[in-house]
């Protein structure tokens, strides 16, 4: 299994600024993955960060709104910039393992822009 | 693509009824197939999967069969508890899309005593 610490849970933030959310593996993996969840709705993935490459972003989320990072196997983080209320969401971090193909995720933080 | 689609919710019973939350799908090839559980104020945790056609997954009294010859998933449950209020969703993850899960819209369960 994996164990997924995400930070801050949850943050209330004004418009125009930026958020960083971390994500803490408790062991090495190589793939990981952002996804967005917005109230009622289902998952949405921003992107895939996997350690050694640059980040591959979906349709519709481009690097300069959301910049990831992920400089080693067990640790990664997720900027939501110069936000707006659409960015009010569930944000959540996901990592598989290959050997089970299961994916485990964070507690993801919730994120309300005013 | 690929894509999954599974029954809108809410889903109301009443305690110790039965449960079917239907979910089919669509994926070139054989895609491995899971359902997903939030419940309230918490993460996403797997609740059960099943891998190649046939399969049974199973767990808490859930279970789900992976029909290749129907492209379905679908979750069932023989007596539901009030603790088994949550969101349920369906997935998928195609062997050749680097693990990337597919997810259903997600079908809110609620039961009631």
């Amino acid at each position: 299994s994996a164990v997924i610490s995400q930070k801050p849970s949850r943050d209330i933030c004004q418009r125009g600024t930026s958020l960083t959310i971390q994500c803490q593996v408790d062991s090495q993996v190589t793939m990981m993955f952002w996804y967005r969840q917005q109230p009622g709705q289902s998952l949405t993935l921003i992107a895939t960060a996997n350690q050694g490459s640059e980040a591959t972003y979906e349709s519709g989320f481009v690097i300069d709104k959301f910049p990831i990072s992920r400089p080693n196997l067990t640790f990664s983080t997720l900027t939501v910039s110069n936000m707006s209320p659409e960015d009010s969401s569930i944000y959540l971090c996901s990592v598989v393992k290959p050997e089970n193909t299961e994916a485990f995720f964070g507690q993801g933080t919730r994120l309300t822009v005013v | 693509g690929d894509s999954v689609t599974q029954m809108e919710g809410p889903v109301t019973l009443s305690e110790e009824a039965f449960l079917t939350i239907n979910c089919t799908y669509t994926a070139t090839g054989y895609p491995s197939l899971f359902w997903y559980v939030q419940y309230p104020g918490e993460g996403l945790q797997l609740l059960l999967k099943a891998t190649k056609a046939d399969d049974k997954g199973s767990n808490k009294g859930f279970e789900a069969t992976y029909r290749k010859e129907t492209t379905s998933f679908h979750l069932e449950k023989g007596s539901v508890q009030v603790s088994d209020s949550a969101v349920y969703f369906c997935a998928l993850s195609a062997r050749n899309s680097n693990y990337q899960l597919i997810w259903g819209a997600g079908t809110k369960l609620i039961i009631k005593p």
